[in-house]
């Protein structure tokens, strides 16, 4: 029973043509994250959302953009992809930012 | 910067107990220590956490020293689904937007046949 999905799990995109990974949740919680992890590397956090607050990591790239339509759909928006962003996609959500975090399985992004 | 230190790699054997230590010296009054592990090509999976009495649940023990800057994450009778990265986090216990998970390089734990 999925409850932080992400669609697709693979994307394919050309070098700086815009791309939107999508996430959802059916665990009504309050906070959503995206992680980026490159190959052979550790989760790192992007940005997340406290309900419609958004909180951007101070060394998060402006090329990468989110959107929370409602409670249960965070995106992420890359709006010129690098060759450097090619990298795993994480969503992850948690009922409050001090409460354990639960993993979709990631979107692979991959630039051409 | 991950305040945690972790072995690059482990093994162990199927159906025996995997000791997964993790050293975390700095640790403050307010931080809880977490475990997350990663199986191959899915996202992390939470495990457990514990600010300074022994934890246990369906999954793994953690066992905190008494003067907090070590923990040992077991996993009473490993089996091959459960050869993952394992990742000791400390978080503060309250919420805000500094609360957040900052991932080490983990323990990748294999467990052998």
């Amino acid at each position: 029973d999925a409850m932080v999905i992400q669609n697709p799990r693979y994307q394919v995109t050309q070098f700086g043509k815009p791309v939107t990974l999508s996430c959802s949740q059916t665990l009504n919680h309050n906070v959503m994250y995206w992680y980026q992890q490159k190959s052979s590397q550790a989760p790192k956090l992007l940005f997340h959302y406290y309900d419609k607050d958004f909180n951007n990591e101070a060394d998060t790239p402006d090329n990468f953009q989110s959107r929370r339509p409602n409670t249960s759909f965070c995106f992420l928006d890359i709006r010129s992809p690098g060759l450097g962003d090619a990298a795993m996609y994480l969503c992850a959500t948690s009922s409050h930012e001090n409460q354990p975090q639960h993993f979709g399985d990631g979107t692979r992004l991959s630039i051409l | 910067d991950a305040k945690t230190t972790q072995p690059p790699s482990m093994d162990c054997a199927e159906g025996r107990a995997a000791n997964l230590p993790c050293n975390h010296s700095t640790i403050s009054g307010n931080e809880y220590v977490y475990w997350y592990r990663q199986i191959h090509s899915q996202g992390p999976q939470y495990i457990i956490h514990g600010l300074k009495n022994n934890e246990t649940n369906e999954m793994a023990s953690l066992i905190i020293t008494e003067d907090r800057k070590s923990s040992t994450l077991i996993l009473p009778h490993a089996t091959l689904r459960d050869t993952a990265v394992y990742y000791c986090i400390v978080r503060l216990s309250y919420g805000g937007a500094t609360n957040k998970l900052i991932f080490g390089t983990g323990t990748l734990l294999a467990v052998q046949p």
